[in-house]
């Protein structure tokens, strides 16, 4: 069966310092996708970045880069240079390439402290 | 361009009484799904549908109705609220399964019920 874990409940950064906030997932299919949203008080739910289970290259958006090891199931979010408006919930989601079902994991609570 | 909209915004219901909730899109994306979020619980979807017509079973279907007979539209109805189903709803939707089609989801919908 499918399972995203994210082991930080909530997390403290420093304005300007780098956050990684971790994700580790289970699936036995050999194509999938992994997603990051970010969930500000204000409660939308925000696209940051996406990985692909045969991408090359980790992927990088702006100030977010995901550090994909696929051998370990992991696909840790980093945020560079945190700012106050990083403060929100994140949620780590995984589909199956082709499937529809995505499935989120429990998320994480970043405060970013100026 | 609105994206994806949900009505209402806020709910209060007593045990027993039905309601719908509304969402819609004007993106023209054949795929679009209803989650529930509870806290320390992420997304749950609970109904999804991959076109008008097709509507199939998410991972907490009960007590949950849909319907698709637009591209446009996909309600979801609870013909007999109860407490446990006071939680936040989002309807999301996206173009395409491929890789990296990412989910766009509507504001939310807060549901109370006594």
């Amino acid at each position: 069966a499918q399972k995203i874990t994210q082991t930080q409940p909530g997390m403290f950064v420093q304005e300007k310092e780098a956050v990684t906030l971790d994700c580790t997932y289970d699936t036995s299919d050999p194509s999938y996708g992994l997603f990051w949203y970010k969930q500000p008080s204000s409660g939308e739910m925000i696209f940051l970045i996406y990985q692909g289970s045969y991408d090359q290259q980790n992927a990088t958006e702006g100030r977010y880069s995901l550090n994909f090891q696929k051998a370990r199931k992991s696909a840790n979010l980093v945020i560079s240079a945190s700012q106050l408006g990083d403060s929100a919930m994140y949620f780590c989601a995984m589909r199956n390439t082709g499937g529809f079902k995505t499935i989120f994991g429990a998320g994480t609570r970043l405060f970013v402290k100026a | 361009n609105a994206g994806v909209t949900q009505t209402p915004k806020f709910q209060v219901l007593k045990t027993g009484q039905s309601m719908t909730l509304q969402c819609a899109q004007d993106m023209n994306h054949e795929y679009m799904s209803w989650y529930r979020q509870d806290p320390g619980m992420g997304l749950r979807l609970i109904h999804y549908s991959v076109g008008a017509g097709i509507t199939d079973q998410g991972e907490v279907p009960n007590g949950y109705n849909v319907s698709r007979s637009t591209t446009e539209d996909f309600p979801l109805r609870l013909l007999s609220a109860a407490p446990s189903q006071t939680s936040v709803y989002f309807c999301a939707s996206s173009y395409g399964l491929a890789g990296q089609e990412t989910q766009y989801f509507g504001p939310g919908t807060r549901l109370l019920v006594l």
